[in-house]
């Protein structure tokens, strides 16, 4: 089956950092992947869609400028976190569409527990 | 009025009972549905997937969806005390968009 593999799984940085996360697509091509924030004992919370050599499209009141994606090819996609402050801390999952299209489920990553300390 | 709707439990069942788990939903242009299981810390993991109404079983998993009612449902036979996680239902229109929206999770506990 279709698998994504998410790294780091786990990231501590200092404050005003940056932190990049990838998200890869093993063993398809992901035209378009998706990333989400998680705080604890929520559901997922949509932050951006990424398509594959176009920019992203951010979900209303994610900051564009703070949270950079790039979707350079059919099988990677990463999320930079700019300047990193503790209210950033959270957990970050990537997922993408399966190979079948529109009729596929969608496929997650192991998520990335990030902590600005 | 959150889109979709879902129990946040917890759900706390024997092992070897059925766990029933539903969602409820608004918008009538879903048409793509989904149930993942999340244990914690790590990402959800894709359990079921269907499409419109009807049934759909594999293993001890059986997915359901009443699009008339605006109701899907998940049913674990058999349960196990490792089912025991966060179950998300998600779903999305057709040719419309490509973005799932998700409930709000519902914890299971299947206890030994």
């Amino acid at each position: 089956g279709a698998v994504v593999s998410q790294h780091p799984s786990r990231v501590i940085c200092k404050s005003g950092t940056s932190v990049k996360i990838e998200c890869r697509s093993l063993d398809f091509q992901a035209t378009t992947m998706f990333w989400y924030r998680q705080f604890p004992k929520q559901s997922l919370m949509l932050m951006a869609t990424s398509n594959e050599g176009s920019k992203a499209t951010y979900e209303q009141g994610v900051e564009k400028d703070k949270f950079l994606i790039n979707h350079a090819s059919l099988t990677l996609s990463t999320l930079t976190v700019t300047s990193a402050h503790p209210e950033d801390s959270s957990f970050y999952i990537c997922s993408a569409m399966g190979q079948g299209g529109e009729r596929s489920g969608y496929t997650f990553g192991s998520g990335t527990r990030l902590t600005v300390v | 009025q959150k889109e979709v709707e879902q129990d946040p439990g917890p759900l706390s069942v024997p092992e070897g009972a059925i766990v029933s788990l539903n969602c409820t939903y608004s918008n009538s242009a879903f048409q793509y549905f989904m149930w993942y299981r999340q244990y914690s810390r790590k990402g959800p993991e894709l359990l079921m997937y269907t499409y419109s109404s009807g049934n759909k079983e594999d293993g001890r998993f059986t997915a359901q969806v009443d699009k008339s009612s605006k109701y899907i449902s998940l049913f674990i036979r058999d349960s196990q005390p490792s089912d025991s996680a966060t179950y998300l239902c998600a779903m999305r229109p057709g040719a419309a968009g490509n973005k799932l929206t998700f409930g709000g999770g519902t914890r299971v506990l299947v206890k030994p």
